[in-house]
């Protein structure tokens, strides 16, 4: 079946802690996208890609970093400079282009917790 | 710059009900339009998009949505809600010639009993 496959669903980071979250994806898409969810304000944007070895910063990236080695995979390293991290992460791909093909598809999101 | 804004972050419907979920965009030309739905702890699932065409569009699980140009809007509907559509509706757009989904801040569903 393709899909989005994002590991761990749980994830508990200590203080100064790096964590790097996991996004794999087999629907051939070519952009793909990394977003924070906190409760009562939405999904803000944190990096998005649109071709491999290639990235954007979006509207919170300080505190994160990600790379884009291989068109399925775009993992997110959660820094210990991220100064509130504890949030549900969500992965998503689309086409890069073309009418039919702008919708996004999301992992199950990954619990992320400091503790 | 572009913007959604779903006014309503948190709507109670009686089981039976009918639904209505407001969305507007700000945004120079038409927009690619999404409803997505969020379970708790899931990801979002696609309800249903526009385009172009017909302005009244179906989707899945019983929910359609209207584009009405001169107000902007790009409201969700249901007729009778069921209790399993308690969840989190994202409205979201994608401008024409590119691929960014921007997300509105989410509207809460609760249905009572």
């Amino acid at each position: 079946d393709g899909g989005i496959t994002q590991s761990p669903k749980y994830l508990f980071r200590k203080e100064g802690q790096n964590v790097t979250l996991s996004c794999e994806q087999n629907l051939n898409h070519d952009a793909m996208y990394w977003y924070r969810q906190d409760p009562g304000q939405g999904l803000r944007l944190i990096y998005y890609s649109q071709i491999v070895n290639d990235f954007q910063k979006g509207d919170i990236a300080e505190g994160y970093s990600v790379s884009r080695e291989k068109k399925e995979s775009f993992p997110l390293t959660v820094t210990s400079a991220q100064k509130n991290p504890t949030a549900f992460y969500l992965c998503a791909s689309s086409t890069a282009r073309g009418a039919s093909g702008t919708e996004a598809f999301f992992g199950q999101g990954t619990r992320l917790t400091v503790v | 710059a572009q913007s959604v804004t779903q006014p309503d972050i948190h709507i109670t419907v009686s089981e039976g009900a009918s639904l209505e979920l407001r969305c507007n965009y700000s945004y120079g030309a038409t927009p690619y339009l999404f409803w997505y739905v969020q379970s708790p702890g899931q990801g979002l699932q696609l309800l249903l998009k526009y385009f172009s065409g017909d302005t009244l569009v179906q989707g899945i699980k019983g929910f359609e949505a209207e584009f009405k140009r001169s107000q902007s809007s790009f409201n969700l509907r249901k007729p009778s809600v069921h209790w399993s559509d308690a969840a989190e509706y994202f409205c979201a757009v994608v401008h024409t010639g590119g691929f960014k989904t921007i997300f509105g801040a989410g509207t809460r569903l609760f249905v009572k009993a």
